[in-house]
């Protein structure tokens, strides 16, 4: 069956624009994350989405930082006013339930800030 | 956040078995033990997980220590397609399911 969907898988764009991700999950998966992954670095979580409850946003690193979800389909992670730090592979995962079930991960949206 | 610890690398040859070993002291009774493995350009992948009992499954066997402070990644007969980072995560319980992910460890295969 279909995975994790992510587009683009390749963004660069200019210092100060904003730039929006797309996440498509596995149908059914109730979970759905964000992590950020700088390079040649661990991941870093940005923020969850379980069911109807209110997102988990704890890993946000600013307000320029914002996502959505409509449901349990689509999630799109917006970073406004972009900074060369911003310059990471944003990955996004899904899964069933929480903790004990295995996250689904697509490969990623890879963003360059120039 | 309890944490885990793992080499930064390891080496391997084909066809020979390779144990990644993991340490986790300060895991906590509802901490599941995930792995999950990174190879190039790609997001990471599930491996295996458990919580207190070894598990097997057709990627890999994980064998977790009795007092479950420390866990081993077992591959069974190592690959190319095998080399990548290797992370080992504990699993929060609860209503958070984010993965706290360190640096893992970098396996090399050599033919």
């Amino acid at each position: 069956g279909a995975g994790v969907s992510q587009s683009p898988s390749n963004k660069v764009t200019e210092k100060g624009k904003d730039v929006e991700l797309r996440c498509d999950p596995i149908s059914g998966h109730t979970a759905l994350y964000w992590y950020r992954q700088r390079l040649g670095q661990g991941l870093e979580f940005l923020i969850y989405f379980q069911g109807n409850s209110a997102p988990d946003k704890s890993g946000l690193p600013s307000d320029r930082f914002s996502a959505e979800r409509t449901g349990e389909s689509v999630s799109t992670l917006t970073i406004q006013r972009t900074q060369q730090e911003d310059s990471a592979v944003y990955l996004c995962a899904s899964s069933l339930r929480t903790s004990s079930q295995p996250q689904h991960f697509g490969d990623g949206t890879r963003l360059s800030i120039l | 956040d309890a944490k885990t610890t793992q080499p930064n690398s390891m080496e391997s040859n084909e066809e020979e078995p390779v144990h990644l070993p993991c340490n986790h002291s300060t895991i906590s009774g509802t901490d599941y033990i995930h792995w999950y493995r990174q190879l190039p350009s790609q997001g990471p992948e599930y491996v295996i997980h458990g919580l207190t009992s070894n598990v097997n499954n057709r990627m890999a066997s994980l064998a977790i220590a009795e007092d479950r402070k420390s866990s081993t990644l077992i591959l069974h007969r190592a690959t190319l397609r095998d080399a990548a980072v290797y992370y080992c995560i504990l699993g929060p319980g609860g209503s958070q399911g984010n993965l706290i992910f360190g640096k893992g460890t970098k396996l090399s295969v050599k033919p």
